[in-house]
């Protein structure tokens, strides 16, 4: 299967804790993409990380990217009851915009 | 003011019926998607259009058809609709012709119900 792999797949915190989301993949992975989906909602690109980095930040984002492992993790930091919604890694396959999207992480952060 | 709308945003219909969804994008963009996400969430490309040319035509049903009439609209009409295809529908559009590095951006989504 194409798809990725996300852990968990559901996640509860408290606002204020950090929040870790894992995404693997069978195939090779470039130039990793995380999204955001409110419930309801369309998705809404958050970072991106390119395969020659291994760590980017962007605000209480932190993405790391392993490519021998095939494997990228989002953390959020001093979570927030608004973070709650389902993250969701994409990565590109051959041309043409084609992501292959992970399976998501449902977090829910209770105020 | 919305960057990449649907309609319409829900839609109910009985088995054997033909429907269309239609997308605009006022972005600008030249590449244009359609998504299937299931109820377990799970995403799943159907098409994808650059200024106007069928690019990415995944393995779905031919009852399934999308028209571009221009780059900012792209329609998905569904023939014959069956229960499983019961889904929420995304549009998206990227600037360019889907590099590696294109952001997508989403519409809301169209939630079919198929009875």
């Amino acid at each position: 299967s194409q798809q990725g792999e996300e852990d968990p797949q559901a996640l509860s915190i408290q606002e204020g804790e950090n929040a870790t989301m894992n995404c693997s993949y069978k195939t090779s992975i470039n130039n990793l993409q995380w999204y955001r989906q409110n419930s309801g909602r369309g998705l809404v690109h958050l970072i991106l990380i390119r395969s020659n980095e291994r760590e980017k930040h962007s605000g209480r984002l932190r993405v790391t990217l392993d490519t021998s492992k095939k494997s990228s993790s989002l953390l959020i930091t001093a979570s927030r009851a608004a973070d709650t919604a389902s993250y969701f890694c994409a990565t590109p396959h051959n041309q043409g915009g084609k992501l292959i999207f992970g399976q998501g992480t449902e977090l829910s952060v209770k105020p | 003011d919305t960057a990449v709308s649907q309609t319409p945003k829900y839609l109910v219909t009985q088995m054997g019926n033909d429907k269309s969804i239609k997308c605009e994008q006022n972005l600008g963009h030249d590449t244009m998607y359609w998504y299937k996400q299931d109820s377990k969430k799970f995403l799943k490309i159907m098409f994808s259009y650059n200024n106007k040319e069928l690019i990415i035509n995944e393995t779905v049903p031919n009852r399934f058809s999308p028209k571009s009439p221009d780059k900012a609209h792209l329609n998905l009409h569904i023939n014959s609709l069956e229960l499983g295809d019961s889904a929420v529908y995304f549009c998206a559009s990227s600037p360019s012709s889907g590099g590696a590095t294109d952001t997508q951006y989403f519409g809301p989504g169209t939630r079919l119900t198929v009875l």
